[in-house]
């Protein structure tokens, strides 16, 4: 079966903190893709980044960096230098080949708020 | 402009009462999604189309029907409204190359849909 987790329901910050959103899978397809979403408040979603199951390399992008750990099976997200405009709700998804191909499966979310 | 878009935005229709959410991309994506959003639920997929005349359930299909009979859109039909398909539903694209997803979904703004 295919799970994403993300643990952290909300998480507040002030301005200027670094802060980290975790997302935890589980799929036994070898190869998956995994991606993260931002949900800001005015409610479209917007893609933020992709990341196939055979590159751990860790991606950075401006303020944003993930880092990919197959032995952890995690795909967390931090935010450098947290801004307000960084409040949102935050989606980790994932979609696999294999038995459940075209299918794509989110966390919960994280909500952010990150104050002035 | 590369969009989806969904009509309605907004709806409040009363149980039973037959409606259709619609859904059009212009981007010739092969891949279509609808998604509703429910609060600490996440996003659960209701339907997907891999292309034209192909359709499958996703984890919440009850309640619901879609069709893919073009290309660019993909309307989802609920026959008989109840209050517990009271939700945001969310339509998406992307560009499906063979056995790959590309992942990046393309959402709709969103309708939100009340069913009293």
């Amino acid at each position: 079966a295919q799970k994403v987790t993300q643990a952290q329901t909300e998480i507040s910050v002030v301005e200027k903190e670094d802060v980290t959103l975790d997302c935890v899978y589980e799929t036994r397809d070898t190869t998956y893709y995994l991606f993260w979403y931002k949900q800001p408040p005015s409610g479209e979603l917007v893609f933020l980044i992709r990341r196939n199951s055979f590159d751990e390399q860790n991606e950075i992008s401006g303020r944003y960096s993930w880092n990919f750990q197959k032995s952890t099976s995690s795909f967390n997200f931090t935010i450098t230098a947290s801004q307000v405009v960084d409040s949102a709700v935050y989606f980790c998804a994932l979609s696999a080949w294999g038995s459940t191909l075209g299918r794509l499966y989110f966390g919960r979310g994280t909500q952010l708020t990150v104050w002035p | 402009e590369a969009q989806v878009t969904q009509n309605p935005r907004y709806l409040i229709t009363v149980t039973g009462k037959k409606l259709t959410v619609t859904c059009s991309q212009n981007m010739n994506h092969e891949y279509m999604s609808w998604y509703r959003q429910d609060p600490g639920l996440g996003l659960r997929q209701i339907y997907y189309s891999m292309n034209v005349e192909v359709t499958d359930k996703g984890d919440v299909p009850e309640g619901y029907k879609v069709s893919r009979k073009e290309k660019r859109n993909f309307p989802l039909i609920l026959e008989s409204p109840s209050p517990n398909q009271t939700s945001l539903y969310f339509c998406a694209s992307s560009r499906y190359a063979g056995t790959e997803n590309t992942g990046e979904l393309f959402f709709g703004e969103g309708s939100r849909l009340t069913v009293l």
